[in-house]
Formats: structure tokens, sequence, C-alpha cells
């Protein structure tokens, strides 16, 4: 079963606005840990943002924010102010306390545009 | 500067051929895993190894090989019996912090495709 499940291929934003990516994620796991990576079209993987199960605050990191909603099982990745260096692949990852590595989403592809 | 270091970036092969990727870190990560990724497909894991001389099989292990003589270095072997080893593969590290883990740092990628 799907562990991770991100519901938007793709998506457009205009550049300056703020966009939503989507990320839900299925654990039975009472610790866990929930990653968003960015990957350009080179192909390197960059560490955008972690979140904690036991993290009572949504992590932020500069323009990234994590809208961490535990009870609905969603860690959704808020960009504000998108540049157009922002547009790349972006991925939603889980590693489960019981478990031994990322769990990765398929992705989905930004595009900002002017 | 620390990192991992994927060689080579492109890397062609004739049918029924071996190749070994090349994944070397300096980060003195514990941790390290070989993923593989195909459009649409996300990434999905070959093999990881939290130790060397120990390496376990992920969700796609078949037609792949690894090694773990050493901290540093973890390569991948794409076996003949790989039915579709045209892809980008990526190797990564971690350091393994007992409940949780941070810091989950990956290589440039090597791609693979075969002729």
């Amino acid at each position: 079963a799907q562990k991770i499940t991100q519901t938007q291929p793709g998506m457009f934003v205009q550049e300056k606005e703020a966009v939503t990516l989507d990320c839900t994620y299925d654990t039975s796991d009472q610790s866990y840990g929930l990653f968003w990576y960015k990957q350009p079209s080179s192909g390197e993987m960059i560490f955008l943002i972690y979140q904690g199960s036991y993290d009572e605050q949504n992590a932020t990191e500069g323009r990234y924010s994590l809208n961490f909603q535990k009870a609905r099982k969603s860690a959704n990745l808020v960009i504000s102010a998108s540049q157009l260096g922002d547009s790349a692949m972006y991925f939603c990852a889980m590693r489960e306390n019981s478990g031994y590595a990322l769990n990765f989403g398929k992705g989905t592809s930004l595009l900002v545009t002017p | 500067d620390g990192g991992i270091t994927q060689s080579p970036k492109y890397l062609f092969r004739k049918e029924g051929q071996n190749v070994t990727l090349s994944c070397e870190q300096n980060l003195n990560h514990d941790a390290m895993y070989w993923y593989r990724q195909d459009p649409g497909q996300g990434l999905r894991l070959i093999y990881y190894s939290q130790i060397v001389n120990d390496f376990q099989k992920g969700d796609i292990a078949e037609g792949y090989s690894v090694s773990r003589e050493k901290k540093e270095s973890f390569p991948l072997t794409v076996t003949s019996a790989q039915k579709n080893p045209t892809a980008f593969y990526l190797c990564a590290s971690s350091i393994v912090l007992g409940q949780a883990d941070y810091g989950y740092t990956f290589g440039s990628g090597t791609r693979l495709t075969v002729v």
C-alpha cells in the first residue's frame, strides 16, 4: 500500500504568489518523521524541511513551511513568494520509527510563471 | 566539503552486461541507501546498509547487488538479470540517531541507459 500520497501531478503558480503542495501519509507508528525534497531538472535531491511527529509547532525554513495536521495525516508544503527558481519536482517522504529508510511519494511538478 | 559523490553521471550499458555504480561519502554517516527513480514513479528503495558488512534488500532488489566493505563506500551492481535497468539511480546517506533520523543527504545521481 502506498504510504505517501501526493495527489497533484503538476501545479502552476505565478511568481510572488504562495502555493501549497499536498501530501498525505499512512502509518501506524507513533514516532515518525516527514520530509520535503526539491529536485530540479539537474536531478539532485535538495532537502527543504523536516517535521517530527511529536513536534507541536509546524516547521518553517525561510520561505518554506509545513502545514502539519496529525489527525488528518497530512503534511502539506507551503512555499511563500514563489520564485522562478522554485520550478522543480517536489517530493514528500516519511521515515517511520519501525522502518528502515525514507518512503517517497510520486512527486508534484511545480512550474512558476512570470 | 562533505558530501556524497556518485560516478559516473551518465552510463551506457549493452544488454547482458553487468555494470557497477559508485557511491562514496565523507560525512561519516553510518547508513547508506540506493534508490531508483523512473518518470512518474518517485523514488523506490533498492538496497540499504546500516553498518559496514551488512546490507538489506529494499522494495525492488531483484537484479541488483551491493557491498559495504568500507563505511565510506556503497557500490551498486546492476546485473544482467535486471529486466529494465534504464533509470536514474540515487545514492543517499544518513546518521542513524535512534528514534529519529535527520539529514538524509543525496548524491547527484547516475543516469543509466541500456543500449
